[in-house]
Order: structure tokens, then C-alpha cells, then sequence
């Protein structure tokens, strides 16, 4: 069954601390794992894409790394600022359409001053 | 960034009662989406539409929902009689194509209560 697992489902850290988020996934065939940013009460924004032959993409302070042997991505936030403040969301998509891309549960991440 | 409208952003209607929620996609974009999220739970998809025609759908979207294009903007979720169960929020995305590595934009979303 194609799924996508992440942890923590919740994170509190301090303003300008580092942390890094997991994604688990058992989607096959592979074709591109995103992460998303959504704030409260928003839609979901794309942070970053990989494919199958990426192992690590940057935007800003967002860096996130794949591992497609073993099925695994993160997300390392560095220097977290109040913003950051939100649910961080997992996307892995299989080579078909829109109803083959699978949502994790995302986490929860709370940036407190 | 070009955005994906919704409206409304809060929808509050009785049981059994019918809603229309509204997306206006971003203008150069061909394939539309809904998906919804229940509070605590996953993004799920719901179905998707291209060239006036559903493409897919899930098991989701029975025959109490429709879709629609009924203009050159506007991109309709209908649910005809709403149940308890329907309670969530509700996403609109688009993309230009279909290819697994377009960029989904997703609108803002509608909350959507049922009592």
C-alpha cells in the first residue's frame, strides 16, 4: 500500500535552532517527493522537489535530502525564525496522476521567541 | 507567485443542505483539482478535471459532488446534500500540465462546516 509516514508529528524548538524533519515512504513507482509549508488555515506551498536522482535540494535555509534506497527524505530548517511556524507536509507522487500523489500527516512545527 | 483564489474562505450550512464552493485557477493553468482535508487528518484527493471532463476521481467523490467549469475562470465543487461526515477543509489546485513534476498551486482552501 503506497504510503508516506513522517516524524515527529510535532516539534517545539527555539527561535534560531536547527531541526530536521522525517518522511518515510513506501510509494512505488517513485517519481518526485516535495515538502510543503502550510500555515494555518492556508493551502499548502511548495518548498522544494526531488526526483529520484537528487540527493539534496536547498531553498534558503530549507535544505532537504532523499535517500530513494532506503525511502526516506528530511527537512532541515536552519536558523528557525517565528515564521517557520507551521505544518510541514510530505508529498510523494508515483508516475501517474493527481490521485497517485500521497499526503503525509505532516508536522507540526512551533517556533517559540 | 500566481495565486488560486477560493471562496468562500467559510462556508457554515445545515445538514443536507447544498454547497458550491468556488476556485478561480490561475489563468494559464489547463488541469484543476479538489482535494480536502479533515481536521487532524491528511490532504486527500477528491478529483481532477481537464478539458471540461472529470479525468479521475476518488472513492470519496460520489454522486453527491460534481465539478464544474461553468465559465473561463471559475472551477465549481458542488456537494448536493451535505452530511456531517463532509466537514473539512476543502483545496483547490491547478497546474499548467499533467506531468508528475508540475508545481500544484493550491488555493487557500475552504473551511466548510456542516451541522
Amino acid at each position: 500500500k503506497n504510503q508516506v509516514e513522517q516524524s515527529p508529528q510535532s516539534l517545539i524548538i527555539l527561535e534560531g535552532k536547527n531541526c530536521t524533519l522525517q518522511c518515510n515512504y513506501t510509494v512505488s513507482p517513485f517519481s518526485n517527493l516535495r515538502w510543503y509549508k502550510q500555515d494555518t488555515g492556508r493551502g499548502p506551498v511548495s518548498l522544494t522537489i526531488m526526483t529520484f536522482s537528487e540527493n539534496t535540494k536547498s531553498n534558503g535555509r530549507y535544505t532537504a535530502t532523499l535517500d530513494a534506497d532506503t525511502k526516506q527524505s528530511s527537512l532541515h530548517i536552519t536558523a528557525s525564525q517565528l515564521s517557520d511556524s507551521a505544518s510541514y507536509i510530505c508529498v510523494v507522487s508515483g508516475y501517474s496522476s493527481a490521485s497517485k500523489i500521497i499526503f503525509g500527516s505532516g508536522t507540526r512545527l512551533s517556533i517559540r521567541p | 507567485e500566481p495565486e488560486v483564489t477560493q471562496t468562500p474562505s467559510h462556508q457554515v450550512t445545515q445538514m443536507g443542505q447544498e454547497v458550491i464552493l468556488r476556485c478561480v485557477p490561475i489563468s494559464n493553468h489547463l488541469y484543476f483539482y479538489w482535494y480536502r482535508q479533515i481536521l487532524g487528518q491528511k490532504v486527500e484527493f477528491l478529483v481532477s478535471f481537464y478539458n471540461n471532463e472529470i479525468s479521475e476521481k476518488s472513492e470519496i467523490f460520489d454522486d453527491q459532488f460534481s465539478v464544474e467549469r461553468p465559465d473561463g475562470s471559475n472551477f465549481t465543487l458542488k456537494i448536493r446534500s451535505t452530511k456531517l461526515e463532509d466537514s473539512a477543509m476543502y483545496f483547490c489546485a491547478s497546474r499548467a500540465t499533467d506531468t508528475t513534476n508540475e508545481k500544484l498551486f493550491f488555493g487557500s482552501g475552504t473551511q466548510l462546516s456542516v451541522l
